[in-house]
């Protein structure tokens, strides 16, 4: 069975502080796909990324940042020089490769940044 | 632009009877969700349809059921409301490698029906 941990339920960080969210996961396939959305107060989830298991080369888009380790599980998600309309909460989702690709989300972790 | 359009965005019924919620889709994805999501949880597949083959999750209320006429609409029916049925619904849809969109793998997210059940 998949599962996806994700500890913190809510941060708090004041403006442009950097601030990383933490995702660990467990699957026993070997091909998978891991997934951040951000769900802001209006509610639709907004996907941000898609990275597979066999890609660990670290991303950066602007100030989103991501650094996936298979040896540890995990994915986690840094936003560096955080602003007020990074404030949502944000899921950390795994799907199985092939088939219908169901996604397993986290928790979710809501981020709240302090003006 | 291309996108996953839902209707109503609230939607308040009354305990017990029926509503319909309804999700398209201009995007021509073969695979479209619904996933319930309860205040401060995270969203639960409710079932997909792959094309027109239909995939109930185990543990999806027989309350529950869904419909899709074609490839841009799906429906979502709730028999009978229950006061625990009470949240947020959103539709989703997902490409297949080879098709019209290059970003196969990612579900697109409609914006969600707030349902409230009085």
């Amino acid at each position: 069975a998949q599962k996806v941990t994700q500890a913190q339920t809510e941060i708090s960080v004041v403006e442009k502080e950097d601030v990383t969210l933490d995702c660990v996961y467990e699957t026993r396939d070997t091909t998978y796909y891991l997934f951040w959305y951000k769900q802001p107060p209006s509610g639709e989830l907004v996907f941000l990324i898609r990275r597979n298991s066999f890609d660990e080369q670290n991303e950066i888009s602007g100030r989103y940042s991501w650094n996936f380790q298979k040896s540890t599980s995990s994915f986690n998600f840094t936003i560096t020089a955080s602003q007020v309309v990074d404030s949502a909460v944000y899921f950390c989702a795994l799907s199985e490769a092939g088939g219908n690709e169901k996604l397993t989300f986290g928790t979710g972790t809501r981020l709240t940044i302090i003006p | 632009d291309a996108m996953v359009i839902q209707n109503p965005r609230y939607q308040v019924t009354q305990f017990g009877k029926p509503v319909t919620l309804s999700c398209s889709q201009t995007l021509n994805h073969n695979v479209m969700y619904w996933y319930q999501q309860k205040s401060s949880q995270a969203p639960k597949l409710l079932f997909h349809y792959y094309d027109k083959d239909f995939n109930n999750e185990a543990d999806t209320p027989d309350n529950f059921q869904s419909r899709r006429p074609n490839t841009s609409f799906c429906f979502l029916d709730i028999r009978s409301p229950g006061l625990g049925d009470a949240a947020m619904y959103l539709c989703a849809t997902r490409g297949m490698a080879g098709g019209p969109t290059i970003s196969y793998n990612e579900q697109f997210f409609g914006p969600g029906t707030r349902l409230t059940v009085l």
